[in-house]
């Protein structure tokens, strides 16, 4: 079953840093470009981070570039989200997801999503 | 950036109705248009890909068409379990971006 699992998330206060993980299992890892999209509480889902099958590539959406870092390591089947400088609008639900077509960063879906893992940034 | 404008922001509608989603492009992204379904509490489900294809296992109610800025998602008979808020999406060009959501009620 192909199936992906995230940690790390929970309270942090503004300006702390958290490291999300996501274990992935049930298919050949390293052939997937992975993404990391979020929920805010009560709203809708906005991409935020995206790696090729290398980790060669890497692309973000404006409001976290140099403060968020995606990752992965192809041995371990885990791609990570290393998140700094962390304010009250990242606060929510964040998935990991897998990109549904081989090899492909950009021109395909969303196939596989994790159950999500909560960020609360809160004094 | 791409905008995806979702129309209605909400349906209400009955078991047995046919309800049509509609989602535009700000800019042309050809066929690089996904459709998922999210309930309350869960991750979100993708139903269709590249605008009008099935995914596996996604029963054959739902129907997606369209290309360039104009796409659309159809129920053709709507059940008790498809109340749910779904979300177009853009694959073109990065950022992707999402549409505001339509949330189906009864």
């Amino acid at each position: 079953e192909v199936q992906l699992v995230e940690s790390g998330g929970g309270l942090v206060q503004p300006g702390g840093s958290l490291r999300l993980s996501c274990s992935a299992s049930g298919f050949t890892f390293s052939n997937y470009a992975m993404y990391w999209v979020r929920q805010a509480p009560g709203k809708g889902l906005e991409y935020v981070s995206a790696i090729s099958t290398n980790g060669g590539s890497t692309y973000y959406t404006d409001s976290v570039k140099g403060r968020f870092t995606i990752s992965r390591d192809n041995s371990k089947n885990t791609v990570y989200l290393q998140m700094s400088g962390l304010r009250g609008e990242d606060t929510a639900v964040y998935y990991c997801v897998k990109v549904k077509s081989v090899y492909q960063l950009l021109y395909s879906d969303m196939d596989v999503w994790g159950q999500g893992t909560t960020v609360t940034v809160s004094s | 950036d791409i905008q995806m404008t979702q129309s209605p922001s909400s349906v209400a509608a009955s078991v047995g109705d046919r309800v049509t989603i509609t989602c535009r492009a700000s800019q042309d992204i050809t066929s690089w248009l996904a459709w998922y379904q999210q309930k309350p509490g869960k991750a979100p489900k993708l139903l269709i890909y590249t605008a009008s294809s099935l995914q596996s296992g996604v029963p054959s109610r739902f129907s997606g068409s369209g290309s360039g800025t104009d796409f659309t998602l159809t129920i053709s008979s709507l059940q008790p379990e498809d109340f749910a808020t779904y979300y177009c999406q853009q694959a073109n060009s990065f950022p992707l971006t999402f549409g505001g959501g339509t949330k189906v009620e009864i």
